[in-house]
């Protein structure tokens, strides 16, 4: 595609509950990031996939966060028993260079933990 | 660690110039980039530096000194759509990004 894309736009869940967030990264980008942002906040790093090594998982908040990938496309980030502290904009961004790891973004999943 | 210093917010006229600085500690370097945020939107990519001193693009340069751990956006003939958050970016090792909580510039008439 033109660009990343990110699915849900949007998504309203219960707390408790379970959500997958889709990530289709820029064809051809080796690298895929996943950020999550708070309302008036800084990016905060989550999880970094770069081709088939092993992912970098060291953002990760709590083992109630987990992230795949399948090969150099699609990614899920799973958030399960979902907190209202989950509440922010996951923002996934892929790089296809990484000696330059300029990244693009998608327009993210805005997640709401009532 | 990482560490990313940079103003919360700023607030410039229409028309002129404004330097948006950025201080970081990191254990290791690979590049600093200056991403842009439009309120409700995805960072779009401004600038990367990896060797010290200027890069101009347009409107908008970006400045490097490793040795200082400093860099600064330059933003001219400032315009309305201007106004957005600057985030400054460090690459550390293993490619990994450390954002700056960004700075919130306002452009006024």
């Amino acid at each position: 595609g033109a660009g990343v894309s990110q699915s849900p736009s949007n998504k309203v869940t219960e707390k408790g509950k379970d959500v997958e967030l889709r990530c289709d990264p820029i064809s051809g980008h080796t690298a895929l990031y996943w950020y999550r942002q708070r309302l008036g906040q800084g990016l905060e790093f989550l999880i970094y996939f770069q081709g088939n090594s092993a992912p970098d998982k060291s953002g990760l908040p709590s083992d109630r966060f987990s992230a795949e990938r399948t090969g150099e496309s699609v990614s899920t980030l799973t958030i399960q028993r979902t907190q209202q502290e989950d509440s922010a904009v996951y923002l996934c961004a892929s790089s296809p260079d990484r000696v330059v790891n300029i990244q693009y973004f998608g327009a993210g999943t805005r997640l709401s933990v009532l | 660690g990482q560490n990313i210093d940079q103003p919360t917010e700023m607030t410039a006229t229409e028309g002129a110039i404004v330097q948006i600085n950025c201080t970081y500690q990191t254990s290791g370097f690979n590049g600093l980039f200056w991403y842009q945020q439009h309120a409700g939107e995805a960072p779009t990519f401004l600038s990367y530096n990896v060797l010290d001193g200027l890069e101009e693009k347009g409107r908008f340069s970006s400045f490097l000194s490793r040795s200082k751990g400093y860099s600064y956006l330059l933003l001219k003939e400032l315009q309305m759509k201007d106004s957005a958050s600057y985030l400054c970016v460090v690459t550390g090792g293993g490619n990994k990004l450390t954002f700056g909580t960004g700075t919130q510039l306002k452009v006024e008439l």
